[in-house]
Parts: structure tokens; sequence; C-alpha cells
């Protein structure tokens, strides 16, 4: 079965410090995966979408990127973070219409 | 653009009483809508969707195109029903795959 792993769970770091979470997939091949951050009462926003390696779109302008050095790999980043960064970042993959969700890493940028 | 909406942050029923969670959308194309629930400590997991009009632990969905609206209705709340509930809306990327574009979310609080 399909199983999707995001680490670290809780993070937190300081102002204009790099970034790397990482989101592994298993158990499927060639997945559509997906970035999202979930902000207080903002739900849940669309950052980047791969479908496949080294393939990657972006949603919005922002001080992140994302890299998918793998298939089964998708990782976010930043070189500076700000404080506007904090939240919660889901990452979720697909191979269809449903989208599969990962635990989440919760990030606080002080 | 696509848009999902919904409208209430929060949710407060009691025990039994019915539930309707909305959501509306704006799409130019044909939409495929889904609702996503998220319980307390607990991953965002796909409760139903549209094209299925299945019944998810008594959770039911209709689309209405003319209403542009896809509410999700219970008729007898359970206090395990008590989760985050999003509604989302699949478009089309550039590429021709599929993303959600999600609305914020209302809380469901089913009290005692």
């Amino acid at each position: 079965s399909q199983t999707i792993h995001q680490w670290p769970a809780t993070l937190v770091q300081p102002v204009g410090s790099p970034l790397s979470l990482e989101c592994t997939v298993e158990g499927t091949s060639n997945p559509n995966l997906y970035w999202y951050r979930q902000a207080a009462g903002r739900g849940l926003q669309l950052l980047f979408y791969s479908v496949g390696i080294g393939q990657i779109s972006s949603e919005v302008p922002q001080n992140l990127s994302a890299s998918r050095p793998q298939d089964r790999q998708f990782i976010l980043s930043s070189k500076k973070l700000l404080l506007s960064d904090s939240g919660f970042y889901l990452c979720a993959w697909s191979s269809g219409e449903t989208q599969y969700f990962g635990p989440g890493t919760r990030l606080l940028v002080l | 653009a696509q848009r999902v909406t919904q409208p209430e942050k929060l949710l407060s029923v009691f025990k039994g009483a019915p539930v309707e969670l909305k959501c509306n959308y704006s799409y130019s194309g044909s939409p495929e809508l889904f609702w996503y629930v998220q319980y307390s400590r607990q991953r965002l997991q796909l409760l139903l969707r549209h094209i299925s009009r299945e019944s998810i632990k008594g959770f039911t969905a209709d689309l209405n195109k003319g209403e542009t609206s896809f509410h999700l209705k219970k008729p007898f709340a359970q206090e395990e029903d008590s989760a985050m509930y999003y509604c989302a809306l699949s478009t089309s990327m550039d590429t021709g795959r599929r993303a959600l574009t999600f609305g914020s979310g209302t809380r469901l609080q089913v009290q005692p």
C-alpha cells in the first residue's frame, strides 16, 4: 500500500535561516506531488506541484522553492525564512483525482 | 479563476441534530468536488467525492450546478463527527494534470 512521510514533524527556526522540508512517497510510481500551506483561518493554499522529476510548478509567488530530485521525493526549501513563512506545511500525492496527505510539518519562524 | 467558499468557520450543534456544512464554488469548467476531513491529531483525508454519489459515515453531498453548491449534510450528528471539514474543487493545471483548490474549512463541534 502507498504511504507518504514528512519530516520533521515540528520545526522552530530563526528569521533568515534556511529551510528544508522533505516528503517521500512509497508504494507508487510517477505520482503527482504537491506542497500546501495551511495558515490559521485561511485553509489550504497550494504552493507547488510536480508531475515528474525536475518538473516543478509554482502557484503563488513567495519566499519558498521546491525540488523533486527523485520520483518519490519532494523537497520544500527556503534560503532565508521570513516570519510570514510560519504555518503548517502539508505534502500530498495523487495518481488520479484523489489526493493523499502526509502528516504535515509545523513550522514556527521566530 | 476557480474559487471555493466555505462561509462558516465554526458550526456547533448538539448530538442528534442535523448538520449542513456549506460550500459554494466558482469554476468555468465542469466541476469535480470533494469533501476532506481532518480529525484531531489525524491526517487530512478524503471523506467523499461527488462523482461517486456515496454516503460515508452518514454524510452525503449533492452537487447543485444551478446554485454552484456542494453542501455536506448528515441527518443526525455524532460526537465523533467533530473535526475540520474542507470542501475542494478539482481543476485542470497547465500540464493537463489536475490539482485541488480548497476552501478555508469549517470546524464542526458536536456537543453531547
